[in-house]
């Protein structure tokens, strides 16, 4: 157990929905990461945020947005989606900002139908 | 801009030994980390190298040479349950941790 908690596990749409993705990290780090991984692909970048504040962006779509709360969880909102958006999104946590070191989530699993 | 690239594949037997190795390109660096990550699973942390040279742990080693933006992961003694994805990582300067696509290692009996 990584001590990242993300929900939910599993999540199934229509397109043109909007989801939350959660994640809670683990206790007394600083940074959330998220990642895009569809089927057989690797670790896409999508944000970073820091003690609350946006760090660093990846090629997230305009369609998705996130944020990072006082109490440190995160979430990532998805809107509009589309068949393509299906994939496992992961969040991770690290205590330093510029340790390489994280600790992932399970993950929750988007399927768009 | 950032990039990592590793093999995309590897092969091995029981028992044998494995290197993956890293190239990376990135705007600043901060170190080079791999993860391990099963098949739909969480990937998780192997190992970290700041400055050059070998850092061991137990079966595994990993390498850096920054003058060469160069990095290897050693797998000895691989065992079945060593079959798993494998990535290279960096952070660069603004803030973000790239990771390599991956390189699937698939250990035969």
């Amino acid at each position: 157990d990584s001590g990242v908690t993300q929900t939910p596990k599993h999540l199934i749409t229509a397109t043109g929905q909007r989801v939350t993705l959660r994640c809670s990290p683990r206790s007394g780090d600083l940074s959330v990461y998220w990642y895009q991984q569809s089927l057989d692909q690797g670790l896409q970048f999508l944000i970073h945020y820091y003690n609350g504040e946006e760090r660093a962006k990846g090629n997230i779509l305009e369609r998705f947005s996130a944020q990072q709360f006082p109490d440190l969880h995160s979430e990532l909102n998805l809107s509009s989606l589309e068949l393509g958006d299906s994939a496992l999104y992961f969040c991770a946590s690290s205590g330093q900002d510029m340790n390489t070191e994280a600790f992932f989530g399970q993950g929750t699993r988007l399927t768009v139908v | 801009g950032q990039s990592l690239e590793q093999p995309s594949e590897v092969t091995a037997v029981e028992g044998a030994i494995v290197q993956i190795n890293c190239t990376y390109q990135t705007s600043g660096f901060y170190g080079l980390s791999w993860y391990q990550q099963h098949d739909g699973g969480a990937p998780t942390f192997l190992s970290y190298n700041g400055l050059d040279g070998l850092e061991e742990t137990g079966r595994f080693s990993s390498f850096l040479s920054r003058s060469d933006s160069y990095g290897y992961l050693l797998l000895q003694e691989l065992q079945m349950k060593d079959s798993a994805s494998y990535f290279c990582a960096v952070k660069d300067q603004g803030g973000k941790l790239i990771f390599g696509q991956g390189t699937e290692l698939s250990v035969k009996p």
